[in-house]
């Protein structure tokens, strides 16, 4: 059984574009969160969300937009997309914000 | 601003020595280090957790150090192989903010 999943794995689109990735987790965890990590392998975290509220908003473009439709989701919607915005998003979940955190297996996103 | 330093040179190592790996933090006093491994085109798996009051923490091979006079983290894997190749990420939490930062990671190869 996968503990976080997310879809697509892989997404090449234009410029301008809005796109959503998914993500789920069946671990039962209380938290979840959305990273970033661009070509030099930087892994950033853009946002975290706890029992479907947002804790944690680090300086990202109002272009990225979270949704938390219940504890065991957190999809990211992207408009507007840019050639900057082009990396690997993980999406990953932990009991709480000090325990070890699962990554999801990765969405590689190409803006062309 | 807080910042997490990896040696960003691989790390080359013959099979069955030991390796050890570096994890420098400044600007900051974390509470938890976190050690992930990451392999090509897959997300981050979690290795070991260290909190500042432990000074060390053994799992089978590995072992991870919490300095807080030095501000550093080691990471050792004993006995080394070739299947530990991999890139190695540290993460701090905690030191009033949860906020997750991870290092850019140090990849090991280990030569049969």
């Amino acid at each position: 059984d996968t503990a976080v999943s997310q879809t697509p794995k892989y997404l090449v689109t234009q410029m301008g574009n809005d796109k959503s990735i998914k993500c789920e987790q069946n671990l039962g965890h209380d938290t979840m969160y959305w990273y970033k990590q661009d070509s030099k392998k930087f892994l950033k975290i853009m946002f975290s969300y706890n029992n479907k509220e947002l804790i944690i908003n680090e300086t990202v473009p109002n272009r990225f937009s979270p949704k938390s439709p219940d504890k065991a989701h957190l999809n990211l919607h992207i408009n507007s997309l840019e050639l900057g915005d082009s990396a690997v998003y993980f999406c990953a979940s932990s009991q709480d914000m000090r325990n070890e955190q699962f990554f999801g297996p990765g969405t590689r996103l190409t803006v062309l | 601003s807080q910042k997490i330093e990896q040696n960003s040179e691989a790390l080359n190592i013959q099979e069955g020595k030991t390796a050890t790996l570096t994890c420098n933090y400044t600007n900051y006093s974390p509470a938890y280090l976190q050690w992930y491994r990451q392999d090509p085109g897959r997300g981050p798996v979690f290795l070991l957790l260290i909190r500042e009051n432990e000074k060390e923490k053994r799992k089978e091979r590995l072992k991870v150090t919490f300095d807080t006079t030095l501000k550093q983290s080691l990471f050792h894997i004993t006995a080394s192989q070739p299947a530990d190749s991999a890139t190695y990420l540290c993460a701090a939490l905690g030191g009033g903010s949860y906020i997750p930062t991870f290092g850019r990671g140090t990849s090991l190869i280990v030569h049969p």
